[in-house]
């Protein structure tokens, strides 16, 4: 049950668009069509921004994509604004009703 | 609209016990699943537990096997989490959060309660 891998930190100016990473193994991300990620602003509870790699849930900006290669999946945030600026998680689960989260990306709007 | 209130965190000493509460309202509460995850201070989110919608098994991260009890009440909507032999690293805010009713995964959650192990 380690953790997914993420990068530490992702950075954009408004506008632009950026991807965050999220790597596991064959028997999570690579495994299933079940990866979430999720917002988190200083102080607050996450947030679901995706589930089951690409959908959206109702009330989420379709600015939010994502997708799955192999045991990599993808967040891709596009015209990013000032709000946009967060912790970002993936989530992947991992066989028998367990499920692990990634690192965790902090996102800062230059 | 699903609201998920957690209750019963605070300062224990290691090797202690806590029970922590997380009422539910919104939701056909027997209906799904639900996850406990927590956060330590300054940390990432970390899974600990999950529980099907009819408390017919019980699923945990590694680190807190043996050590912490899922369960919950359908009649009382309300999911809890029992630790023990607490640890200082089991320091952390710890959020329930309501699973997803197709991939089960954490859709709605709590805004947590604080769990503090220290001397």
């Amino acid at each position: 049950q380690s953790a997914l891998t993420q990068p530490a930190s992702v950075s954009g100016s408004p506008g632009q668009s950026i991807t965050i990473s999220c790597t596991g193994t064959s028997s999570d991300v690579g495994g299933y069509n079940r990866v979430s990620w999720y917002q988190q602003h200083p102080g607050k509870a996450p947030k679901l921004m995706i589930y089951d790699v690409s959908k959206r849930p109702s009330g989420v900006s379709n600015r939010f994509s994502g997708s799955k290669s192999g045991n990599t999946a993808s967040l891709t945030i596009s015209g990013l604004q000032a709000d946009d600026e967060a912790d970002y998680y993936c989530c992947s689960y991992a066989g028998s009703r367990t499920y692990v989260f990634g690192t965790g990306t902090m996102v800062t709007v230059l | 609209q699903v609201r998920l209130v957690e209750s019963g965190g605070g300062v224990v000493q290691p090797g202690g016990s806590l029970r922590l509460s997380c009422a539910a309202s919104g939701f056909t509460f027997s209906s799904y699943g639900l996850h406990w995850v927590r956060q330590a201070p300054g940390k990432g989110l970390e899974w600990v537990a999950f529980i099907p919608h009819d408390g017919s098994g019980e699923y945990y991260a590694d680190f807190v096997k043996g050590r912490f009890t899922i369960s919950r009440d359908n009649s009382k909507n309300t999911l809890y989490l029992k630790m023990d032999s607490l640890r200082t690293e089991d320091t952390a805010v710890h959020y329930c959060a309501k699973g997803d009713g197709g991939s089960g995964s954490p859709d709605y959650w709590g805004q947590g309660t604080l769990v503090t192990v220290s001397s």
